[in-house]
């Protein structure tokens, strides 16, 4: 069965750090990009950070490049996020998700978010 | 920075009816690289639809993803009571860089 568990949530302080994980399991790990999606109490959706099945690339959203880092283990099969310079905008349940890389008509290298975490609550607060 | 706007943003139906959700880009999406998530509370997001009209593995032929350039539609052809919630579409726009839209949510009338 293909999984993925995130851990690491929790209340932190304004300027504080936190890292997540999610232990993936029910695939090849190491062929996959992988995701992390956030969703602040009540409100939408939102891309927070993507890495290459390597490692070798990663790419984040605006508000959060500098600040959050994300990383992987494929021996351990495992991604992570480290968070740092926490803000109270930043509190929001994390989903982990691998990246579905999909062709569209003749042109290949679209993404979509094909298997989830169940999330991992965030909050930060003083 | 291409912007994704779903409409409506609460659509209310019996079972049994036909939902038709609209997701608009401010800007055209480039080969068609829009997929529709389904969100229930308490619940992670489910991938429905990839390219615009691919449905993912194990989703109905009930739901269907149509359109192209900027507007884009998930179309659910015979509501059952476990389709209501809330849907999300998402622009992949290389570099990578992924946006989505503001939902919309699928109430019982």
């Amino acid at each position: 069965e293909v999984q993925l568990v995130e851990s690491g949530g929790g209340l932190v302080q304004p300027g504080g750090s936190l890292r997540l994980s999610c232990a993936v399991s029910g695939f090849t790990f190491s062929s996959y990009w992988m995701t992390w999606v956030r969703q602040a109490p009540g409100k939408g959706l939102e891309w927070v950070a993507n890495i290459k099945d390597d490692g070798s690339e990663e790419y984040y959203v605006d508000s959060v490049r500098g600040r959050f880092t994300i990383s992987r283990d494929n021996a351990r099969n495992s991604l992570y996020l480290q968070m740092n310079s926490l803000r109270a905008e930043d509190t929001a349940v994390f989903y982990c998700a691998r990246i579905l890389a999909y062709c569209s008509g003749t042109t290949c290298g679209g993404e979509a978010f094909d298997v989830w975490g169940q999330g991992t609550m965030v909050t930060v607060s003083s | 920075e291409t912007v994704l706007t779903q409409s409506p943003d609460t659509l209310s139906l019996s079972p049994g009816e036909r939902a038709t959700l609209s997701c608009r880009a401010s800007q055209s999406v480039s080969s068609n690289y829009l997929a529709w998530y389904q969100q229930k509370p308490g619940q992670a997001p489910r991938l429905l639809i990839y390219g615009a009209s691919s449905r993912a593995t194990g989703i109905p032929d009930r739901f269907r993803g149509s359109g192209s350039g900027t507007d884009f539609t998930l179309t659910i052809s015979r509501l059952e009571p476990e389709d209501f919630a809330v849907y999300y579409c998402q622009r992949y726009g290389g570099s990578p860089t992924n946006t989505f839209g503001q939902g919309t949510k699928l109430e019982i009338k």
